[in-house]
């Protein structure tokens, strides 16, 4: 069974930064496409970011453009979120989950990690 | 970007019951609508993709249907279980775009 753990939530101040963190397991990771999804307390659900299997491509949604950048390590089947200049309105559970890529769905999640950004 | 409107935003129904819940987009996505159920405290699990073809391990009361702009996600005989948040989720776009989600509760 796929598993995704996420890691690296905290409390952070605004405008200040965090890494998430993402190690998966019990699949090639390397041949996926990965993403991050997050979801603000009492929320629906919105795409952050994704990153094909060798880094080459990836897209940001308008929200994060320029101050989050998504990456991988195949080597050690991990993915990362570096955010940075971190907002109120950025506070949210964050999933890493298994992309196949355009025209695909979600296919497996991770359980997600909390973020709070407060003073 | 593409809109996306789900409905209804919240339903009530009873074990047993049969319900449908809609995702409409702003311009045509051919088949690529996803559907996920979320429960409280747990991550999102995928049901249906590509419109209608259900996700290896999810019941068979489960299905959905559409093409273009209209999709939805029909469940025949409400199990205690299903009861639960649903969301839309089109992969058609570079920017992916989820519906405002559906809460579906016991009457």
């Amino acid at each position: 069974e796929v598993q995704l753990v996420e890691s690296g939530g905290g409390l952070v101040q605004p405008g200040g930064s965090l890494r998430l963190s993402c190690a998966a397991s019990e699949f090639t990771f390397r041949n996926y496409w990965m993403s991050w999804v997050r979801q603000a307390p009492g929320k629906g659900l919105e795409w952050v970011a994704n990153i094909k299997q060798d880094g080459s491509e990836k897209g940001y949604a308008d929200s994060v453009k320029g101050r989050f950048t998504i990456s991988r390590d195949n080597a050690k089947s991990s993915l990362y979120l570096q955010m940075n200049s971190l907002r109120a309105e950025d506070t949210a559970v964050y999933y890493c989950a298994q992309w196949r890529g355009a025209q695909s769905e979600f296919e497996s999640w991770g359980q997600g990690t909390l973020v709070t950004v407060s003073s | 970007d593409i809109q996306m409107t789900q409905s209804p935003s919240s339903l009530s129904a009873s074990v047993g019951d049969r319900v449908t819940i809609t995702c409409r987009t702003s311009q045509s996505i051919m088949i690529y609508l996803n559907w996920y159920q979320q429960k409280p405290g747990k991550a999102p699990k995928l049901l249906i993709y590509a419109a209608s073809n259900l996700q290896s391990g999810v019941p068979s009361r489960f299905s959905g249907s559409g093409s273009g702009t209209d999709f939805t996600l029909t469940i025949t005989g409400l199990q205690p279980e299903d009861f639960a948040t649903y969301y839309c989720q089109e992969s058609y776009s570079a920017t992916i775009t989820f519906g405002q989600g559906t809460r579906l509760e016991i009457k």
